[in-house]
């Protein structure tokens, strides 16, 4: 399984987009980028997933370069209620789904 | 989306006793469960992977005797830390696959005193 390294944390304010960068040189051809929102006691939460370019839903973005060696979840203008920890998962396909291996992922502080 | 619940949320328990944990998929069947355990602070480490209808496959270091896992249907995965000790304390979550997506369980905090 590719390793991640993301920042350990971040400050932002509320209404400001935030980007967070996930890098995964090792990232295999068969794998999948998928980010998880965690807040405390609670178990994760899928923001979103991408193989390349970019990925758009309702919550996030995800950008992808070419060379896939690192991914960019970007949130839009982020409220107080954004403040989480984000995971960047790397993996490929076991048996139907994502054996999910957790990196340390970034700790997000929206101040208002 | 699909929806992972676990019960109970929160359990205290003496020291060595045992503790079951219940992770059940409410709306879609699910033949491989994961579960995994989060310290303060910490990120989540993966324990086992659970597969309908046969053994559990542990991560390395995580005692197979200590947490007994049962994945007897498709809609239901138990966790049973064995002998428990203070320093089991800790966050149980547990993931069911759908597709190639992962729906988490809101956690069980264990406390054991």
């Amino acid at each position: 399984l590719a390793k991640t390294t993301q920042p350990i944390s971040m400050d932002s304010y509320e209404g400001q987009e935030v980007n967070i960068t996930c890098s995964h040189n090792n990232i295999a051809t068969n794998d999948y980028i998928t980010w998880y929102q965690q807040f405390p006691s609670q178990g994760p939460r899928f923001i979103i997933q991408g193989y390349k370019t970019k990925v758009t839903n309702e919550v996030a973005s995800l950008f992808i370069p070419a060379d896939r060696k690192s991914s960019t979840l970007s949130l839009p203008r982020v409220s107080l209620s954004d403040t989480a920890v984000y995971y960047c998962l790397v993996g490929p396909p076991i048996l139907g789904g994502f054996k999910t291996i957790f990196g340390a992922g970034t700790r997000l502080f929206v101040k208002a | 989306g699909a929806v992972v619940s676990q019960h109970p949320s929160w359990v205290i328990c003496k020291s060595g006793t045992s503790v079951k944990i219940e992770c059940r998929s409410l709306d879609f069947q699910a033949t491989t469960m994961f579960w995994y355990r989060q310290f303060p602070k910490q990120s989540l480490m993966l324990m086992a992977t659970s597969n309908e209808g046969s053994k559990a496959t542990y991560e390395q270091g995580v005692e197979k005797d200590k947490f007994l896992i049962n994945h007897a249907s498709l809609t239901l995965s138990t966790l049973t830390v064995t002998s428990a000790h203070p320093e089991d304390s800790s966050f149980y979550i547990c993931s069911a696959l759908q597709g190639a997506e992962a729906f988490f369980g809101q956690g069980t905090r264990l406390t054991v005193v």
